[in-house]
């Protein structure tokens, strides 16, 4: 069965840097892009962007341009995600999510990680 | 970029009641939409994708509908289950997710 599992909850100073992991299993990696969406406490969800696991193409929502970066590791089958120069509304929870396809970040998602929490606090 | 907004953002229904939440988009999607549901301390489900594809798995009581600008999801007959946040996605150009709408016991 497909999965995405997550890496555990952080903690982070503002200023610092975290980096989510989500390892996906039960499909071929390749075959499905992964996007990372975050949802701040009690809040809706945010789109952050996109990576092609196929070729490493990648799209970040405009509002985290320079401070967020997608990679992946197709021989562990893992996507991460960085996010830089935390602040304290990066405080969320931060989830990757399979895409319906692999080539286009404008797309829907079938399964979705179990979430990992950051918080952001001095 | 494209806004979404959902009506109402909160409603309170019964269990067998037929529910129905409009989704609009500020621009034309075509039918580049999702909905999702979602529990608290859970991650979204898709239920439905392209406007009205029912995601599999998904119960029949879920229904997706509209295109252009205007979309709705109905629940033809609440089940307890279905007491959740509601979002609706965009996916025209680039992702933006409605507001959400909660559905909660009246």
């Amino acid at each position: 069965q497909v999965q995405l599992v997550q890496s555990g909850a952080e903690v982070k100073k503002p200023g610092a840097s975290v980096k989510v992991s989500c390892k996906a299993s039960g499909y071929t990696f390749t075959s499905y892009g992964i996007s990372w969406v975050r949802q701040a406490p009690g809040q809706g969800l945010e789109w952050m962007g996109w990576i092609s696991t196929y070729n490493g193409n990648t799209n970040y929502a405009q509002k985290l341009q320079g401070r967020v970066t997608m990679t992946t590791d197709t021989s562990t089958s893992t996507a991460y995600m960085e996010l830089r120069s935390l602040r304290s509304d990066d405080t969320a929870v931060y989830y990757c999510a399979r895409d319906l396809t692999v080539d286009t970040a404008m797309v829907a998602f079938d399964y979705w990680g179990q979430g990992t929490l950051v918080t952001v606090s001095s | 970029d494209i806004q979404m907004t959902q009506s109402p953002s909160t409603l309170s229904a019964s269990v067998g009641d037929r529910v129905t939440i409009t989704c609009r988009a500020s621009q034309s999607i075509s039918s580049w939409l999702a909905w999702y549901q979602q529990k608290p301390g859970k991650a979204p489900k898709l239920l439905i994708y392209k406007a009205s594809s029912l995601e599999s798995g998904v119960p029949s009581r879920f229904s997706g509908s509209g295109s252009g600008t205007e979309f709705t999801l109905t629940i033809s007959s609440l089940q307890p289950d279905d007491f959740a946040t509601y979002y609706c996605q965009q996916y025209n150009s680039w992702v933006t997710f409605g507001p959400g709408t909660k559905v909660d016991i009246k």
